[in-house]
């Protein structure tokens, strides 16, 4: 089945640094690929809507300038954690539609982010 | 927010059938009934989704009432690996963005 990969699975760095995570659709196309957040005992929290080629659609309440995404190119978005705070640790996770290939989404392992 | 309700948490005895739950009392005639699972620390699963008749893959089976309005995933032979919180959800489209709600935590006991 489709496959969607992230990169790190987890990764540690200090407060005031910049992260980069991201998200691969490793066998389809995804002109649509989607962020999500997550706290411990928590639900997942849609953050944005990475579309290819053209700008992110984030949700409300969520910085665009601090979660910086790119889309470039059917295969790959990327998140940007910029100025990283201790507050900003969490679960990353990413989905993506396989379009015709399945009636379902298919969401990557996710990537840990602890900020010290 | 989501459109769905669903009880915070279960309890299922190994080798017993899980019932989960969901009402969906709003849902539009064009929305599809969606479930996925989430094991601790990973991404979300799909599971199964269905429109108006009963569906059963090799995973579970859903079963949707006839007003739409609630729907039951159903773990047939539950193992403790299916220990997860477990989302349902409506939509539209495949490709829609997913609202996830709080889920079940279901606890499978040995």
């Amino acid at each position: 089945g489709a496959v969607v990969s992230q990169h790190p699975s987890w990764v540690i760095c200090k407060s005031g640094t910049s992260v980069k995570i991201e998200c691969r659709s490793l066998d389809f196309q995804a002109t649509t690929m989607f962020w999500y957040r997550q706290f411990p005992k928590q639900s997942l929290m849609l953050m944005a809507t990475s579309n290819e080629g053209s700008k992110a659609t984030y949700e409300q309440g969520v910085e665009k300038d601090k979660f910086l995404i790119n889309h470039a190119s059917l295969t790959l978005s990327t998140l940007t954690v910029t100025s990283a705070h201790p507050e900003d640790s969490s679960f990353y996770i990413c989905s993506a539609p396989p379009g015709l290939l399945s009636n379902e989404q298919f969401f990557g392992p996710g990537t840990r982010l602890t900020v010290l | 927010d989501a459109k769905t309700t669903q009880p915070t948490s279960m309890d299922c005895a190994e080798g017993r059938a899980a019932n989960l739950p969901c009402n969906h009392s709003t849902i539009s005639g064009n929305e599809y009934v969606y479930w996925y699972r989430q094991i601790h620390s990973q991404g979300p699963q799909y599971i199964i989704h269905g429109l108006k008749n009963n569906e059963t893959n090799e995973m579970a089976s859903l079963i949707i009432t006839e007003d739409r309005k609630s729907s039951t995933l159903i773990l047939p032979h539950a193992t403790l690996r299916d220990t997860a919180v477990y989302y349902c959800i409506v939509r539209v489209r495949r490709d829609d963005k997913i609202i996830f709600g709080k889920g079940t935590r279901l606890h499978i006991l040995p």
